[in-house]
Protein backbone atom coordinates (compact mmCIF):
# COMPACT_ATOMS: atom_id res chain seq x y z
CA UNK A 1 0.00 0.00 0.00
CA UNK A 2 1.44 3.60 -0.65
CA UNK A 3 1.62 5.14 2.00
CA UNK A 4 3.14 8.76 3.11
CA UNK A 5 3.25 9.70 6.97
CA UNK A 6 4.44 13.30 8.19
CA UNK A 7 5.61 14.41 11.21
CA UNK A 8 7.48 17.03 13.40
CA UNK A 9 4.68 19.27 13.27
CA UNK A 10 4.42 21.18 16.48
CA UNK A 11 4.05 24.21 18.39
CA UNK A 12 6.58 26.86 17.78
CA UNK A 13 6.91 30.91 18.93
CA UNK A 14 7.29 32.87 16.02
CA UNK A 15 10.67 33.80 14.80
CA UNK A 16 11.10 29.58 15.67
CA UNK A 17 12.19 26.79 12.98
CA UNK A 18 10.80 22.77 12.92
CA UNK A 19 12.12 20.59 10.68
CA UNK A 20 8.95 17.99 9.38
CA UNK A 21 9.77 14.79 7.90
CA UNK A 22 7.87 12.62 5.52
CA UNK A 23 8.31 8.72 5.41
CA UNK A 24 6.97 6.84 2.16
CA UNK A 25 6.53 3.11 1.51
CA UNK A 26 5.01 1.14 -0.96
CA UNK A 27 6.47 2.75 -3.71
CA UNK A 28 9.50 3.06 -5.21
CA UNK A 29 10.57 6.62 -3.63
CA UNK A 30 13.70 7.90 -5.55
CA UNK A 31 11.59 7.74 -9.13
CA UNK A 32 8.96 10.11 -7.96
CA UNK A 33 9.00 13.95 -7.81
CA UNK A 34 7.70 15.27 -4.00
CA UNK A 35 6.24 17.90 -2.70
CA UNK A 36 4.54 19.81 0.19
CA UNK A 37 1.86 21.55 0.46
CA UNK A 38 -0.16 23.56 3.41
CA UNK A 39 -3.37 24.08 4.62
CA UNK A 40 -3.84 27.30 7.10
CA UNK A 41 -7.60 26.71 9.25
CA UNK A 42 -10.13 26.84 7.47
CA UNK A 43 -8.91 28.05 4.06
CA UNK A 44 -7.48 26.24 0.76
CA UNK A 45 -4.39 24.85 -0.16
CA UNK A 46 -1.31 26.29 -0.89
CA UNK A 47 1.81 24.35 -2.54
CA UNK A 48 4.82 25.17 -0.61
CA UNK A 49 7.55 23.28 -2.35
CA UNK A 50 8.83 21.22 -5.10
CA UNK A 51 12.15 18.52 -5.39
CA UNK A 52 12.55 16.44 -8.10
CA UNK A 53 13.68 12.59 -7.59
CA UNK A 54 17.87 13.26 -7.66
CA UNK A 55 17.48 16.69 -5.79
CA UNK A 56 18.67 18.37 -9.20
CA UNK A 57 15.67 20.88 -8.99
CA UNK A 58 13.72 22.46 -6.50
CA UNK A 59 11.18 25.24 -6.05
CA UNK A 60 9.81 27.34 -3.78
CA UNK A 61 6.85 29.66 -3.08
CA UNK A 62 7.42 32.67 -2.60
CA UNK A 63 5.80 33.43 0.65
CA UNK A 64 8.55 30.58 2.39
CA UNK A 65 11.49 31.33 -0.55
CA UNK A 66 14.49 31.95 1.74
CA UNK A 67 13.09 30.52 5.64
CA UNK A 68 12.25 27.25 3.88
CA UNK A 69 14.25 24.11 2.70
CA UNK A 70 13.29 20.69 1.47
CA UNK A 71 15.11 18.01 1.06
CA UNK A 72 14.93 14.32 0.76
CA UNK A 73 17.01 10.91 1.19
CA UNK A 74 16.21 8.34 -1.33
CA UNK A 75 18.10 5.98 0.90
CA UNK A 76 16.22 6.44 3.93
CA UNK A 77 12.33 7.07 1.71
CA UNK A 78 12.11 10.36 3.34
CA UNK A 79 11.09 13.67 2.75
CA UNK A 80 12.01 16.87 4.81
CA UNK A 81 11.63 20.37 5.30
CA UNK A 82 13.26 23.17 7.36
CA UNK A 83 11.07 25.83 8.22
CA UNK A 84 13.06 28.50 9.67
CA UNK A 85 11.69 31.99 10.71
CA UNK A 86 8.22 30.99 11.21
CA UNK A 87 5.46 33.38 11.35
CA UNK A 88 1.90 33.64 12.19
CA UNK A 89 0.69 32.76 8.82
CA UNK A 90 2.60 29.88 8.62
CA UNK A 91 0.49 28.36 10.71
CA UNK A 92 -1.21 25.45 9.01
CA UNK A 93 -1.37 21.26 8.06
CA UNK A 94 1.26 20.70 6.10
CA UNK A 95 0.70 17.60 3.33
CA UNK A 96 3.79 15.81 2.06
CA UNK A 97 2.49 14.80 -1.84
CA UNK A 98 3.94 12.09 -4.17
CA UNK A 99 4.04 14.24 -7.55
CA UNK A 100 0.80 15.38 -6.55
CA UNK A 101 -1.46 12.38 -6.59
CA UNK A 102 -0.86 10.51 -3.21
CA UNK A 103 -1.28 12.39 -0.08
CA UNK A 104 -0.04 11.76 3.31
CA UNK A 105 -2.66 12.97 6.18
CA UNK A 106 -0.49 15.94 7.38
CA UNK A 107 0.95 17.26 10.39
CA UNK A 108 -0.55 20.32 12.04
CA UNK A 109 2.30 23.46 12.81
CA UNK A 110 1.06 26.25 14.86
CA UNK A 111 3.36 29.43 15.51
CA UNK A 112 2.11 31.08 18.49
CA UNK A 113 3.74 33.14 21.47
CA UNK B 1 -6.23 38.77 -10.38
CA UNK B 2 -5.80 35.30 -9.11
CA UNK B 3 -4.24 32.63 -11.96
CA UNK B 4 -6.88 30.10 -10.99
CA UNK B 5 -10.57 30.88 -9.78
CA UNK B 6 -13.60 28.52 -8.68
CA UNK B 7 -17.13 29.67 -7.55
CA UNK B 8 -16.69 29.75 -4.06
CA UNK B 9 -19.81 27.20 -3.21
CA UNK B 10 -22.14 25.24 -5.57
CA UNK B 11 -25.60 23.23 -4.68
CA UNK B 12 -27.16 20.66 -6.53
CA UNK B 13 -30.08 17.64 -5.92
CA UNK B 14 -29.22 14.12 -5.43
CA UNK B 15 -28.79 12.12 -9.07
CA UNK B 16 -28.61 15.32 -10.89
CA UNK B 17 -25.14 17.06 -12.43
CA UNK B 18 -22.79 19.87 -10.92
CA UNK B 19 -20.55 21.02 -13.01
CA UNK B 20 -17.48 22.80 -11.17
CA UNK B 21 -15.57 25.25 -13.08
CA UNK B 22 -11.69 26.55 -12.93
CA UNK B 23 -11.54 29.65 -15.23
CA UNK B 24 -7.89 30.48 -15.55
CA UNK B 25 -6.50 34.20 -15.55
CA UNK B 26 -6.94 35.32 -18.94
CA UNK B 27 -3.49 35.67 -19.70
CA UNK B 28 -2.92 31.90 -19.17
CA UNK B 29 -4.57 29.70 -21.93
CA UNK B 30 -6.17 26.87 -21.06
CA UNK B 31 -5.31 24.78 -24.05
CA UNK B 32 -2.00 23.95 -22.71
CA UNK B 33 -2.39 23.02 -19.57
CA UNK B 34 -3.18 19.92 -17.83
CA UNK B 35 -6.07 20.40 -15.11
CA UNK B 36 -6.05 18.59 -11.75
CA UNK B 37 -8.92 18.16 -9.52
CA UNK B 38 -9.31 17.30 -6.13
CA UNK B 39 -12.10 16.53 -3.31
CA UNK B 40 -11.53 16.74 0.28
CA UNK B 41 -13.71 16.33 3.07
CA UNK B 42 -13.77 17.53 6.85
CA UNK B 43 -10.58 16.17 8.02
CA UNK B 44 -8.88 14.61 5.39
CA UNK B 45 -6.88 15.36 3.20
CA UNK B 46 -6.86 15.71 -0.32
CA UNK B 47 -7.66 13.12 -2.73
CA UNK B 48 -6.43 12.99 -6.67
CA UNK B 49 -9.67 12.97 -8.50
CA UNK B 50 -8.29 13.19 -12.31
CA UNK B 51 -6.39 15.83 -14.41
CA UNK B 52 -7.79 16.59 -18.09
CA UNK B 53 -5.88 18.38 -20.77
CA UNK B 54 -7.40 16.57 -23.67
CA UNK B 55 -9.56 13.84 -24.73
CA UNK B 56 -6.30 12.13 -25.72
CA UNK B 57 -4.36 13.32 -22.41
CA UNK B 58 -6.36 12.60 -19.48
CA UNK B 59 -6.06 10.50 -16.23
CA UNK B 60 -8.04 8.85 -14.01
CA UNK B 61 -7.17 8.41 -10.22
CA UNK B 62 -7.16 4.84 -9.40
CA UNK B 63 -11.12 3.82 -7.60
CA UNK B 64 -12.17 7.08 -8.98
CA UNK B 65 -15.68 6.15 -10.20
CA UNK B 66 -16.17 7.57 -14.01
CA UNK B 67 -19.16 9.61 -12.48
CA UNK B 68 -16.43 12.02 -12.46
CA UNK B 69 -14.96 13.62 -15.61
CA UNK B 70 -13.20 16.50 -16.69
CA UNK B 71 -13.25 18.85 -19.81
CA UNK B 72 -12.40 22.58 -20.77
CA UNK B 73 -14.32 25.51 -22.16
CA UNK B 74 -12.13 26.81 -24.12
CA UNK B 75 -14.62 29.85 -24.78
CA UNK B 76 -14.51 30.50 -21.15
CA UNK B 77 -10.97 29.28 -20.63
CA UNK B 78 -11.76 27.36 -18.22
CA UNK B 79 -11.38 23.75 -16.83
CA UNK B 80 -14.40 21.72 -16.20
CA UNK B 81 -15.25 19.02 -13.81
CA UNK B 82 -18.62 17.14 -14.14
CA UNK B 83 -20.13 14.69 -11.32
CA UNK B 84 -22.93 13.05 -12.80
CA UNK B 85 -25.19 10.92 -10.67
CA UNK B 86 -24.53 13.20 -7.86
CA UNK B 87 -24.80 11.10 -4.43
CA UNK B 88 -24.67 12.30 -0.61
CA UNK B 89 -21.11 11.31 -0.31
CA UNK B 90 -20.01 13.64 -2.91
CA UNK B 91 -20.78 16.90 -0.70
CA UNK B 92 -16.82 18.06 -0.30
CA UNK B 93 -14.56 20.75 -1.42
CA UNK B 94 -12.96 20.29 -5.10
CA UNK B 95 -9.56 22.07 -6.07
CA UNK B 96 -8.18 22.56 -8.89
CA UNK B 97 -4.70 22.98 -9.97
CA UNK B 98 -1.81 23.69 -12.58
CA UNK B 99 2.11 23.60 -12.79
CA UNK B 100 2.27 27.13 -14.01
CA UNK B 101 5.63 28.92 -13.66
CA UNK B 102 7.50 26.34 -11.90
CA UNK B 103 4.93 26.35 -9.00
CA UNK B 104 1.56 24.76 -8.64
CA UNK B 105 -1.02 26.69 -8.33
CA UNK B 106 -4.38 25.91 -6.72
CA UNK B 107 -7.71 27.30 -7.06
CA UNK B 108 -10.20 28.91 -4.04
CA UNK B 109 -12.04 25.53 -3.99
CA UNK B 110 -15.50 25.09 -4.34
CA UNK B 111 -17.64 23.88 -1.65
CA UNK B 112 -20.43 21.48 -3.13
CA UNK B 113 -23.66 20.86 -0.75
CA UNK B 114 -25.86 18.13 -2.30
CA UNK B 115 -28.89 18.42 -0.99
Amino acid sequence: EVQLVESGGGLVQPGGSLRLSCAASGFTFSSYEMNWVRQAPGKGLEWVSYISTSVSTIYYADSVKGRFTISRDNAKNSLYLQMNSLRAEDTAVYYCARYMDVWGKGTTVTVSS
Amino acid sequence: QAVLTQPSSLSASPGASASLTCTLRSDINVGTYRIYWYQQKPGSPPQYLLRYRSDSDKQQASGVPSRFSGSKDASANAGILLISGLQSEDEADYYCMIWHSSAWVFGGGTKLTVL
